[in-house]
């Protein structure tokens, strides 16, 4: 098992490229977000995906958008990158249920720098 | 989700016992207690979770009071590559109430 996989692992963009960010698991996992990490803060909550096909905004949403392509993969694109994008970019999966809870797992990053 | 509150930062000397307590005063009757540590360039990684008493793994145990009002994450005899941030999480965590890490707390571990 791979896990939860991220690519890239590093990417620049100039202000005004655009990129996608893939993420995949492979651990059948109902459940995928996307969260930022900026120098010394915690992860913030861009999107998350309950299950195949749901989509909704976490905490920080603007300026990004996703895709739920099917149950193993969930991707990130920034239309538009701005300098305040730069941030570390943490793909994670969950195994959810209608009761209790479940750990979740993290991918290893995507470094982003945006000049 | 119920809101949790931990130290920013704290250190220890290798060898000794970390106590690190996260307050989380209005804990819903479903919700679960669980900590994450992250080391630096990594993500976050599961270390224990729990609901009432006492839970025990081979990395930490995990001491949740009566009234689950706070949850202390008990790290026996730290070595250097405990140093980490590690986040106090609380919720259902069902589909719909995604993961909201907090700033964590910085454990620094002095040789």
């Amino acid at each position: 098992n791979a896990g939860v996989t991220q690519t890239p692992k590093f990417q620049v963009l100039k202000t005004g490229q655009s990129m996608t960010l893939q993420c995949a698991q492979d651990m059948n996992h109902n459940s995928m977000y996307w969260y930022r990490q900026d120098p010394g803060m915690g992860l913030r909550l861009i999107y998350y995906s309950a299950s195949e096909g749901t989509t909704d905004k976490g905490e920080v949403p603007n300026g990004y958008n996703v895709s739920r392509l099917n149950k193993r993969e969930f991707s990130l694109r920034l239309e538009s990158a701005a300098p305040s994008q730069t941030s570390v970019y943490f793909c994670a999966s969950r195994k959810t249920g209608t009761s209790g809870a479940y750990e979740q797992y993290f991918g290893p990053g995507t470094r982003l720098t945006v000049t | 989700l119920a809101k949790t509150t931990q130290p920013i930062s704290m250190d220890s000397y290798e060898g000794q016992e970390v106590n690190i307590t996260c307050s989380h005063n209005n804990i819903a009757t479903n919700d679960y207690i669980t900590w994450y540590q992250q080391f630096p360039s990594q993500g976050p990684r599961f270390i224990i979770q729990g609901y009432k008493t006492k839970v025990t793994n081979e990395v930490a145990s995990l001491f949740i009071p009566a009234d689950r009002k706070s949850s202390t994450l008990s790290l026996p005899r730290v070595s250097l590559s405990d140093t980490a941030v590690y986040y106090c999480l609380v919720g259902l965590h069902s589909g719909n109430t995604p993961l909201v890490f907090g700033k964590g707390t910085r454990l620094s571990v002095i040789a």
